[in-house]
C-alpha cells in the first residue's frame, strides 16, 4: 500500500501568512495526488488534482506543486475561512485511493 | 445543482448489520464510478469501498472486505453500502463520494469531486 505523510500535522499561522504543507508519498505517484480542504462539521472540499490543477471555484491563493513522491500545496495570503484541516490523497493505486493523515491549519 | 444525500445511518450492536444509501441528483449518476469514504471520530479520511458507473466492478479496502458490500440502482440514482459484521472501529462519518476522472496533461486524474454531507455510524452495546 501507498503511504501518505504530510508534514506538519498542525501549523498556526496569521491572516495574511504565506502557509506551505508537504505531502510524501512512500513511492513515485507521478502527479497523482489532489488536496482537500476540511472544516469542522464538514464534508471535505476539492481545491487541488492531478497535483497542480486548481479544481473550479477555488480561489487563486490556492497552489499545488510537485511529481513524484513529493509535493505541497500553498496558501499565498491566508484569509480567515482557510483556516482548516487539510489532506492530500494519492490516486495512483486507484480506486485504493489513500489520504494523508491530514495538517490542522490554527489561527495564531 | 449536483448533490449526495447520505441516509441510513444510525447506532447498531457489534456484529449487527446496517445498510447505507446514497441519493444522487443533478448528474448523469450511471456515468461516474462512486466511492464511500469514512471518517472516525477525531481521525483522518479512509477509503472504503468503490464500484463503477455500471456496478459491474467493486473494490473493497482490506479493513471491510469481506463484511462490506457495495451496489447501485442506476435506474433509481442510488448507491448503497451494506455492512455486516460490524465492529467498534468501524464508528465514523460515511461519506458519499463521486469520483471525477480526466486526463491532464498526460495523467489520468481521477479525484473525488462532489461529497454527501455524510451519515453517522455507531457501533457499540
Amino acid at each position: 500500500d501507498i503511504q501518505m505523510t504530510q508534514s506538519p500535522s498542525s501549523l498556526s499561522a496569521s491572516v495574511g501568512d504565506r502557509v506551505t504543507i508537504t505531502c510524501r508519498a512512500s513511492q513515485s505517484i507521478s502527479s497523482y495526488l489532489n488536496w482537500y480542504q476540511q472544516k469542522p462539521g464538514k464534508a471535505p472540499k476539492l481545491l487541488i488534482y492531478a497535483a497542480s490543477s486548481l479544481q473550479s471555484g477555488v480561489p487563486s491563493r490556492f497552489s499545488g506543486s510537485g511529481s513524484g513522491t513529493d509535493f505541497t500545496l500553498t496558501i499565498s495570503s491566508l484569509q480567515p475561512e482557510d483556516f482548516a484541516t487539510y489532506y492530500c490523497q494519492q490516486s495512483y493505486s486507484t480506486p485504493s485511493i489513500t489520504f494523508g493523515q491530514g495538517t490542522r491549519l490554527e489561527i495564531k | 445543482e449536483v448533490q449526495l444525500l447520505e441516509s441510513g445511518g444510525g447506532l447498531v450492536q457489534p456484529g449487527g448489520s446496517l445498510r447505507l444509501s446514497c441519493a444522487a441528483s443533478g448528474f448523469t449518476f450511471s456515468s461516474y464510478a462512486m466511492s464511500w469514504v469514512r471518517q472516525a471520530p477525531g481521525k483522518g479520511l479512509e477509503w472504503v469501498s468503490a464500484i463503477s458507473g455500471s456496478g459491474g466492478s467493486t473494490y473493497y479496502a482490506d479493513s471491510v472486505k469481506g463484511r462490506f458490500t457495495i451496489s447501485r440502482d442506476n435506474s433509481k440514482n442510488t448507491l448503497y453500502l451494506q455492512m455486516n459484521s460490524l465492529r467498534a472501529e468501524d464508528t465514523a462519518v460515511y461519506y458519499c463520494a463521486r469520483q471525477r476522472i480526466t486526463m491532464v496533461q498526460g495523467v489520468l486524474a481521477v479525484r473525488v469531486d462532489v461529497w454527501g454531507k455524510g451519515t453517522t455510524v455507531t457501533v457499540s452495546s
